[in-house]
């Protein structure tokens, strides 16, 4: 149970264009979904909160205009990184909580963007 | 908000030795502390994890334990193996807020 899935697994794409990342919980519900960005050898670093049915919650100096989050199902959340560059270029994984008294999350497989 | 130091940032280990992981947190209010073990690329995946009523857990060679007077907690692998070598993330939160993340400590095995 709790498996998290993330696609695309790795894209290339050209600097100025979007990306999207969908990040979707399998076999349960998900009403709060976390996106993080972890750059080599670093650690994982989150960027925003995603909650089923309203705005997105952004950690500071995360620019919301940029990364735009999307979760419109309790299975569903999106991240849209608008007019990529390269230095956006980075490894980014979603997590899904699983609700209970404490904060478990389980992770997708995470998506390398590289922006040329 | 919260922050988690953790330590040391590498570690070598013969196979077979044991291998321990500390990580320190500020906020008395949390209550939950997973960790997480990433192969490289790949997604952090939950080995084991703790909550504040109890002081220590154990799950074959691995354990966790808990002071939370002193606010701080440690991961300990017993016979380790050239498998276990990877990133080992540190977490803490306080009921369903954000997971506050150590800064990984880089697990070397060497058979």
């Amino acid at each position: 149970g709790a498996v998290v899935s993330q696609h695309p697994s790795w894209v290339i794409c050209k600097s100025g264009t979007s990306v999207k990342i969908e990040c979707r919980s399998l076999d349960f519900q998900a009403t709060t979904m976390f996106w993080y960005r972890q750059f080599p050898k670093q650690s994982l670093m989150l960027m925003a909160t995603s909650n089923e049915g309203s705005k997105a919650t952004y950690e500071q100096g995360v620019e919301k205009d940029k990364f735009l989050i999307n979760h419109a199902s309790l299975t569903l959340s999106t991240l849209t990184v608008t007019s990529a560059h390269p230095e956006d270029s980075s490894f980014y994984i979603c997590s899904a909580r699983v609700w209970s008294s404490y904060n478990e999350q389980f992770f997708g497989p995470g998506t390398r963007l590289t922006v040329l | 908000g919260e922050n988690v130091e953790q330590h040391p940032s590498t570690l070598s280990v013969q196979e077979g030795d044991s291998a321990v992981i500390k990580c320190t947190y500020s906020d008395s209010a949390s209550n939950y502390f997973p960790w997480y073990k990433q192969e490289l690329g790949k997604r952090p995946q939950l080995i084991i994890d703790i909550r504040s009523n109890v002081g220590e857990k154990k799950d074959q060679r691995i354990a966790v334990t808990l002071n939370k007077t002193a606010k701080h907690f440690s991961l300990h692998i017993t016979e380790t193996q050239p498998e276990d070598s990877a990133v080992y993330f540190c977490a803490a939160s306080f009921g369903a807020n954000n997971l506050f993340f150590g800064t990984g400590t880089r697990l070397t095995v060497i058979p």
